[in-house]
């Protein structure tokens, strides 16, 4: 069973446009984090909010956690094509493992 | 400095044929990690190894068999492949067990298909 549902499962912008993906988890973590997939590669760690923490930014990236809601949102502003990838989010509650999300899919148009 | 490497990056196998996986990391970490990647469901945990000299099952065992060779290596085998096993499969390591952060560096993935 998966820990991370991220919602929407696709999203096409413009570029320039900010992209809002949110995930959401079921369970008590200690960390959250979201990866980035291009197309035929493996994931890249791009943030980590920890459980106390409410937000946190990355260059154009703005990640928030609300763990009353047990939900995060990963924000790319200012989007370019280069962000068109797939997006992860994933949840640390057993220490050394993470569990993974089904992805969200975003498709930056030029 | 390569990070995670991984061999084969594409293979086809006939249903009962076996293979193994490999994996190799350069970044001295202590946990080394197997996925497998299906279209809409994400990234499963196979099977992972927290430090040299242990394994532990992950979400989807069934069917394969991991060695830790050594801190370095990290080898997944499918004994009697089956076409349910047609998948994409990402080897990752961390170093989890030097603090609270368990971020995680990937491989470029091995396609498999089972006919």
């Amino acid at each position: 069973s998966q820990q991370g549902e991220e919602d929407p499962q696709a999203l096409s912008i413009q570029e320039g446009e900010n992209a809002t993906m949110n995930c959401s988890y079921k369970t008590s973590i200690n960390n959250l984090q979201w990866y980035r997939q291009n197309s035929g590669r493996g994931l890249v760690h791009l943030i980590l909010i920890r459980s106390n923490e409410r937000e946190k930014h990355s260059g154009r990236l703005r990640v928030t956690l609300d763990t009353s809601k047990k939900s995060s949102s990963l924000l790319i502003t200012a989007s370019r094509a280069a962000d068109t990838a797939s997006y992860f989010c994933a949840t640390d509650k057993y220490g050394n493992k993470l569990v993974f999300g089904a992805g969200t899919i975003l498709r930056v148009k030029s | 400095n390569a990070g995670v490497t991984q061999t084969p990056k594409f293979q086809v196998l006939k249903t009962g044929q076996s293979m193994t996986l490999q994996c190799a990391q350069d970044m001295n970490h202590n946990s080394m990690y197997w996925y497998r990647q299906d279209p809409g469901m994400g990234l499963r945990l196979i099977y992972y190894s927290a430090s040299e000299g242990t394994t532990d099952k992950g979400e989807v065992p069934n069917g394969y068999n991991v060695s830790r060779l050594n801190k370095r290596e990290f080898s997944l085998r499918l004994e009697s492949a089956a076409p349910s096993q047609t998948s994409v499969y990402f080897c990752a390591s961390s170093d989890w067990n030097r603090g609270p952060k368990n971020i995680q560096y990937f491989g470029a993935g091995t396609r498999l298909s089972v006919l």
